[in-house]
C-alpha cells in the first residue's frame, strides 16, 4: 500500500477483555516495529520483526502482550486481559532493513 | 547499549527565528539517523533520513547534519513559522540489536507569532 495502515484507529474496551491491533506495513518492507505512547509520554519500544521473526521482543511489558507477523506482511498485536494502564496509542512502523522508517497513524486504545 | 539524548527538551522561539535541535547518541555503529515530527495526538512524520555514510541532508527549510564520530546530529529549521510547532524526535538504527530504532525523548517546539 501507499503507507502504513493501522486498524482500528480507535478502540474502547472493558477491563479484562482481549484486544487485537492490526498493522499493514508498506509492501516490501522487511522490518516492522510496534511502539506504545502513553499520554504525554515518549515512545516505548515493544517488539521488532525482521521478516516473520521477532529477534527483539524485549519491550513487551508482560506475558499479556504478544505479537505475530505473517507472510512478511501484516502484523497483529494482541493484548489479553486488558488493564487500565494499557491505555495508550499503539504505533506501528515499517522499513526496509537499513532504510528509513514510516509510521502509521496509530491505534488509540482506551481501557475503561 | 545505544542511548539517544535530545537537548533541549523544550524550546520556544518567535516566528522568523532559526531553530537548532540537537541529538546525541552513544554508539556510532549505526545504519542511519532519522528525524521525525509529531503533532499532538498524531503519528510520526518522517522529515529527513541521513545514512551513516552521509554528512547532511536538506529538504526545503530543513537541514540535518550527522557527525558519527562524535555521536551528534543537528536539525536546523530556517525562518521558523507557527506551523513548525510540534515535537521533534530523532531516532538511530544501530548495526547491532538487529537494527532496532532507538528514539530520543524529543524536543517540544513552540513558535510564537
Amino acid at each position: 500500500g501507499a503507507g502504513v495502515s493501522q486498524s482500528p484507529s480507535n478502540k474502547v474496551t472493558e477491563k479484562g477483555k482481549d484486544v487485537e491491533l492490526r498493522c499493514d506495513p508498506i509492501s516490501g518492507h522487511t522490518a516492522l516495529y510496534w511502539y506504545r505512547q502513553r499520554l504525554g509520554q515518549g515512545l516505548e519500544f515493544l517488539i521488532y520483526f525482521q521478516g516473520n521473526s521477532a529477534p527483539d521482543k524485549s519491550g513487551l511489558p508482560s506475558d499479556r502482550f504478544s505479537a505475530e507477523r505473517t507472510g512478511e506482511s501484516v502484523s497483529t498485536l494482541t493484548i489479553q486481559r486488558t488493564q487500565q494502564e494499557d491505555s495508550a496509542v499503539y504505533l506501528c512502523a515499517s522499513s526496509l532493513t537499513a532504510g528509513g522508517a514510516f509510521f502509521g497513524q496509530g491505534t488509540r486504545l482506551t481501557v475503561v | 547499549k545505544q542511548e539517544v539524548t535530545q537537548i533541549p527538551a523544550a524550546l520556544s522561539v518567535p516566528e522568523g527565528e532559526n531553530l537548532v535541535l540537537n541529538c546525541s547518541f552513544t554508539d556510532s555503529a549505526i545504519y542511519n539517523l532519522q528525524w521525525f515530527r509529531q503533532d499532538p495526538g498524531k503519528g510520526l512524520t518522517s522529515l529527513l533520513l541521513i545514512q551513516s555514510s552521509q554528512r547532511e541532508q536538506t529538504s526545503g527549510r530543513l537541514n540535518a547534519s550527522l557527525d558519527k564520530s562524535s555521536g551528534r546530529s543537528t536539525l536546523y529549521i530556517a525562518a521558523s513559522q507557527p506551523g513548525d510547532s510540534a515535537t521533534y524526535l530523532c531516532a538511530v538504527r544501530t548495526t547491532d540489536s538487529w537494527g532496532k530504532l532507538q528514539f530520543g525523548a524529543g524536543t517540544q517546539v513552540v513558535v510564537t507569532p
